[in-house]
């Protein structure tokens, strides 16, 4: 099955604010409120920052907040600082084909 | 606070069988009624999902993988386990475990450990 679609990469400066989308299918985003999103810095672990579309885990500034319309989910990070500069991961629960999860290929943020 | 560990061979030969456990601790794998999952990084490129399995004992397969997967869980040892058969290098990567909150969604990981295929 194929990736969940992502830009690879996105800039902004201080600040300011950004949005990564993430296009899938019916079959994924489209079909289910299953939609995550991950934070990952050089060497660390993946660190969750939104579950089922536009839930925020505790301890996770409300700077970052999601979205969805139709087969495209949304990351916003409003305000944005230099620590933000980091990988960012959609994943999303998916019946094609069998119930499975899928990732998007993965955004570079680049804080100017 | 959960913690996750995984443990296992950090070089496996090509057509072996890569063997991991994740050790929970801070919580009960058998008190989550969702499903823990396998996540895996290959050097410089994104996640890929292996697979998940709830503390019933039922699983769900990434398909590309499920042919070679299989995940298991001990709940009296408040463990995971993956094995991963007929390996290629195609399968280095950093292997991580994780703690569900929510379907598909993983609030804490394991750091990782780095299985290297190379004979």
């Amino acid at each position: 099955q194929s990736a969940l679609t992502q830009p690879a990469s996105v800039s902004g400066s201080p600040g300011q604010s950004i949005t990564i989308s993430c296009t899938g299918t019916s079959s994924d985003v489209g079909g289910y409120n299953s939609v995550s999103w991950y934070q990952q810095h050089p060497g660390k672990a993946p660190k969750l920052m939104i579950y089922d579309v536009t839930n925020r885990p505790s301890g996770v500034s409300s700077r970052f907040s999601g979205s969805k319309s139709g087969n495209t989910a949304s990351l916003t990070i409003s305000g944005l600082q230099a620590e933000d500069e980091a990988d960012y991961y959609c994943s999303s629960y998916s019946t094609s084909i069998t119930p499975h999860v899928i990732f998007g290929g993965g955004t570079k943020l680049t804080v100017l | 606070q959960m913690h996750l560990q995984e443990s296992g061979p950090g070089l496996v030969r090509p057509s072996e069988t890569l063997s991991l456990s994740c050790t929970v601790s801070g919580g009960s794998i058998s008190t989550n009624n969702y499903y823990w999952g396998w996540v895996r990084q290959p050097p410089g490129k994104g996640l890929e999902w292996i697979g998940s399995i709830h503390h019933s004992g039922g699983t769900a397969y990434n398909p590309s993988l499920k042919s070679r997967v299989t995940i298991s869980v001990d709940t009296s040892k408040n463990q995971l386990s993956l094995r991963l058969s007929s390996v290629t290098a195609a399968d280095t990567a950093v292997y991580h475990c994780a703690s569900p909150v929510s379907r598909g969604a993983y609030h804490y990981w394991g750091q990782g450990t780095l299985v290297t295929v190379s004979s």
